[in-house]
């Protein structure tokens, strides 16, 4: 089976300090995803990977940075911490063979930033 | 840009009950993938299906199917005599494809069904 990992289910931060989410598949995927979701506005893109040390920023990249090093690895940085961070952050992962492949998601980081 | 549409927020059923949610999509390309996610209380999404832009029959799966109308953009997705583990939230999405490698999806605002005993 196919497994994402992200190395906490729960963080409490505070503001200003940079934080560092961390995601690992064990399947080879070429691609990794960072979304960010909200209550009533479903999973937002925030960064993407396509390979290693590639990134491509989504759809609400502000306030974020990645850094895939390994292809196993997608690490979410958040430089500054502030309150409308605090989320539910997904990872996801999956193979490059185009539009027809479902993606991968882990069990999701709750963040949340005092 | 690409947008997906779930205009209900949340659901309640009896047990039994038939349910359908709704998923409206837009798009500029003539060739795309839609995808429904289950996300239960554990926070992981599961994948349930994938369906392409030239493909309109209409698919079942046990108690699941969906019906899937390209002149209306729609997606939708019904569950057959609802059970209480069929509780979670569900997430329409919609895949762009980038550079030929991998997808990027676009989500719904997610439908939270909750069934009753």
């Amino acid at each position: 089976d196919v497994k994402v990992t992200q190395s906490s289910r729960y963080l409490v931060k505070r503001t200003g300090e940079k934080v560092f989410l961390e995601c690992v598949q064990d399947m080879d995927h070429e691609n990794m995803f960072w979304y960010r979701q909200d209550p009533g506005l479903g999973l937002r893109l925030i960064y993407f990977s396509y390979d290693v040390k590639m990134k491509e920023k989504g759809d609400i990249p502000e306030g974020y940075s990645v850094s895939r090093e390994k292809k196993e690895r997608f690490s979410l940085i958040l430089e500054s911490a502030s309150t409308n961070q605090t989320s539910m952050y997904l990872c996801a992962s999956s193979p490059s063979r185009g539009m027809n492949t479902e993606a991968f998601f882990g069990q999701g980081t709750r963040l949340t930033v005092v | 840009a690409q947008k997906v549409t779930q205009a209900q927020t949340e659901i309640s059923v009896v047990e039994k009950e038939d349910v359908t949610l709704d998923c409206v999509y837009e798009t500029r390309d003539t060739t795309y993938y839609l995808f429904w996610y289950k996300q239960p209380p554990s926070g992981e999404l599961v994948f349930l299906i994938r369906r392409n832009s030239f493909d309109e029959q209409n698919e079942i799966s046990g108690r699941y199917s969906w019906n899937f109308q390209k002149s209306t953009s729609s997606f939708n997705f019904t569950i057959t005599a609802s059970q209480v583990v069929d509780s979670a939230v569900y997430f329409c999405a919609l895949s762009e494809a980038y550079r030929a490698a991998g997808n990027k999806l676009t989500f719904g605002g997610g439908t939270r069904v909750l069934v009753k005993p």
